[in-house]
């Protein structure tokens, strides 16, 4: 299967924890994105990646998120001292090429509950 | 405010039934819109995109419109099956500004048989 990838699936952690979600996005791609979904909502932007670079931060990230992609190619988001209200599907997508025409595809998300 | 408002928010439908799924954006500057399908705890897979000077694209049972002038894009679904039972999100790019995608907060289709 050469989609994007997430993991874990699912993550349960206790309130204060610290957590890490990894992505790989589909080889070629040099566009990397994450958003967080809660429950009946759309996807909200977080932060984008080309190639090693972060472009662009959303103010929805505060400053217990971070998110990296070191060698342009795989993407680490983790979340320090964790929080209910961070409960939420997180999903990574990637795209290729300069243009914002390229379609997303996206990854099946990490599923996070903070306990 | 860049909004994406999609109606309605749930429908019911039987099988092998028809159904037009409506989305009205304020997104401006305008770079293209797209639909996305979204099976439950799975990630959003594309199913459109369309630029300005697109009125009408398929793929499939799946006929989306777009008015660039009105802002409003429809999504037909045609001869629906078990498996068309998803969210449906409309997202519009916002030109000028590298990545700003607004999404919609989806329509929830369940078909029954």
């Amino acid at each position: 299967d050469t989609g994007v990838s997430q993991d874990p699936r699912h993550k349960i952690t206790k309130r204060g924890q610290n957590v890490t979600f990894r992505c790989d996005p589909i080889s070629e791609h040099n566009r990397l994105y994450w958003y967080r979904q809660t429950l009946g909502q759309g996807p909200e932007f977080l932060t984008y990646f080309q190639n090693e670079a972060q472009l662009e931060k959303s103010r929805l990230l505060s400053d217990r998120f971070s998110a990296e992609r070191p060698k342009g190619s795989f993407s680490t988001l983790e979340i320090q001292r964790t929080e209910q209200g961070d409960s939420a599907m997180y999903l990574c997508a990637s795209s290729y090429g300069t243009s914002h025409n390229s379609p997303l595809h996206f990854g099946n998300g990490t599923r996070l509950t903070v306990t | 405010k860049n909004q994406v408002e999609q109606s309605p928010q749930s429908l019911i439908i039987l099988e092998g039934k028809n159904c037009t799924l409506q989305c009205n954006y304020t997104v401006s500057p305008f770079s293209n819109l797209r639909w996305y399908k979204q099976d439950t705890g799975r990630g959003p897979v594309s199913l459109t995109i369309m630029t300005f000077s697109e009125n009408t694209k398929s793929n499939g049972r799946y006929t989306a419109t777009l008015d660039a002038d009105t802002k409003q894009s429809s999504l037909h679904i045609t001869a629906s099956q078990l498996s068309d039972s998803a969210s449906y999100i409309c997202v519009v790019s916002e030109g000028n500004a590298g990545n700003m995608l607004t999404f919609g907060g989806g329509t929830r289709l369940m078909v029954k048989p």
